[in-house]
């Protein structure tokens, strides 16, 4: 039971650079989401999934690209990297269920640098 | 305006101490969820806690207390008799419905960091 996985752990790019940020749970959960965390700024939503083929924006989505084709698999494009977008990324995984929302499981997150 | 207000930005105890950490939410909603997360010095994001709007008895889990009260937008937290291994960052964060479902946008605090001396 891997939960939720994200890759890679760490990486540097260089400005304007393009990179995919992977995620996926084994869980069947339907709804699928990426935070960045900043110091000071607690976690904010960049993107979230409802489900296979359904994607919509969260508080900052702007600078990034997110598909959902599969129930395990939502990952996070960056097309053309900003200093700005050094940050952690958590990738969050849950299920609503007879409307119950479960908690949120989280990926170990994915520290990118962006010089 | 921020949905989650958590405005102790860094509390220090002494261990043995309790501690409380405040939460103070906004939404227009009838129906969303709460939740507490703590988050260790190695980074992983740890569910504590989750409640429905409906849901308003407090809760007790071993060290862990929650006091969830509607007529003030709270959803404190407190640790009894704190540890040295309860240092962390703690986040509140509440989950409206969006779209129809209960699974709306998250939305965090911004954190308080809780340091235990022993």
């Amino acid at each position: 039971n891997a939960g939720v996985t994200q890759t890679p752990k760490f990486q540097v790019l260089k400005t304007g650079q393009s990179m995919t940020l992977q995620c996926a749970q084994d869980m069947n959960h339907e709804y699928m989401s990426w935070y960045r965390q900043d110091p000071g700024m607690g976690l904010r939503l960049i993107h979230y999934s409802v489900g296979a083929g359904i994607t919509d924006q969260g508080e900052v989505p702007n600078g990034y690209n997110v598909s959902r084709s599969t129930t395990e698999d939502f990952p996070l494009r960056l097309l053309s990297a900003a200093p700005s977008q050094t940050s952690v990324y958590f990738c969050a995984s849950s299920l609503d269920r007879d409307r119950v929302t479960y908690g949120y499981t989280f990926g170990s997150g994915t520290r990118l640098t962006v010089v | 305006a921020q949905k989650v207000t958590q405005a102790q930005t860094e509390i220090s105890v002494v261990e043995k101490e309790d501690v409380t950490l405040d939460c103070v939410y906004e939404t227009r909603d009838t129906t969303y969820y709460l939740f507490w997360y703590k988050q260790p010095p190695s980074g992983e994001l740890v569910f504590l806690i989750r409640r429905n709007s409906f849901d308003e008895q407090n809760e007790i889990s071993g060290r862990y207390s929650w006091n969830f009260q509607k007529s003030t937008s709270s959803f404190n937290f407190t640790i009894t008799a704190s540890q040295v291994v309860d240092s962390a960052v703690y986040f509140c964060a509440l989950s409206e419905i969006y779209r129809g479902s209960t699974l709306g946008r998250l939305y965090f605090g911004r954190g308080t960091q809780l340091t235990v001396w022993p």
